[in-house]
């Protein structure tokens, strides 16, 4: 059974940092590329970045570029989002999702269950 | 880049068919055939349910179909049951930032 759970949100306060994981299985994780995507409470869905399934090529959305970094472990079967300079406004469920492979698009067929991530003083 | 502009809702009874439409640009719905659909229930992760525009994933019920026209993308739900009462999204690919961008969200309620 594919899943995907992801660890690592908590409180933290505004211009401080956070690392998210993301734990694979069910499945080959290094043939996969994968998205992080976020929500905030009450609001609709945001994509925040993209990785290929070789960890060399990376997208991010304009609202968090050089503040997060997505990464992955393929021998673990993790991924990664390193969020530094946080901001109230980054306060979100995280979610990171599996592509359908050689999918055209935002094709994420397998999610988290995400994690909250609230950015407060 | 802006968010693609979705009803805020769309209702039916029991057994009706009912459309969502998702409006975009010439950048994103209109450049590619690159546009899904996913449902999401109250503190749930999305499910996805249509992908390059008219494709469904296995499991997805054949209810649910997709279609474009221009800059415009339509989900539809055929049969409409109770079970279908969700958020749901369109997210498609544009040429530049953000690379996926999403629909503003459109909440369906079977009457």
């Amino acid at each position: 059974e594919v899943q995907l759970v992801e660890s690592g949100g908590g409180l933290v306060q505004p211009g401080g940092s956070l690392k998210l994981s993301c734990a694979a299985s069910g499945f080959t994780f290094s043939s996969y590329e994968m998205n992080w995507v976020r929500q905030a409470p009450g609001k609709g869905l945001e994509w925040l970045s993209y990785i290929t399934s070789d960890g060399k090529i990376m997208f991010y959305a304009d609202s968090v570029e050089g503040r997060f970094t997505v990464s992955r472990d393929n021998a673990k079967n993790s991924l990664y989002l390193q969020m530094n300079s946080l901001r109230a406004d980054d306060t979100a469920v995280y979610y990171c999702a599996r592509e359908i492979p050689r999918c055209g698009g935002d094709c994420n067929d397998y999610w988290g269950q995400g994690t909250l991530v609230t950015v407060s003083s | 880049q802006s968010a693609l502009t979705q009803p805020a809702s769309v209702s039916g009874s029991p057994g009706q068919s009912i459309t969502i439409s998702c409006t975009g640009t010439s950048s994103d719905i209109g450049a590619y055939n690159y546009v899904s659909w996913y449902q999401q229930y109250p503190g749930k992760a999305p499910k996805l349910m249509i992908y390059e525009v008219t494709n469904r994933p296995s499991g997805v019920s054949n209810r649910f179909s997709g279609s474009k026209s221009g800059n415009e993308a339509s989900l539809t739900i055929s049969g409409l049951q109770a079970e279908d009462e969700a958020d749901y999204y369109c997210t498609a690919y544009a040429h530049r930032n953000p690379f996926y961008v999403f629909g503003t969200g459109t909440k369906v309620t079977v009457l």
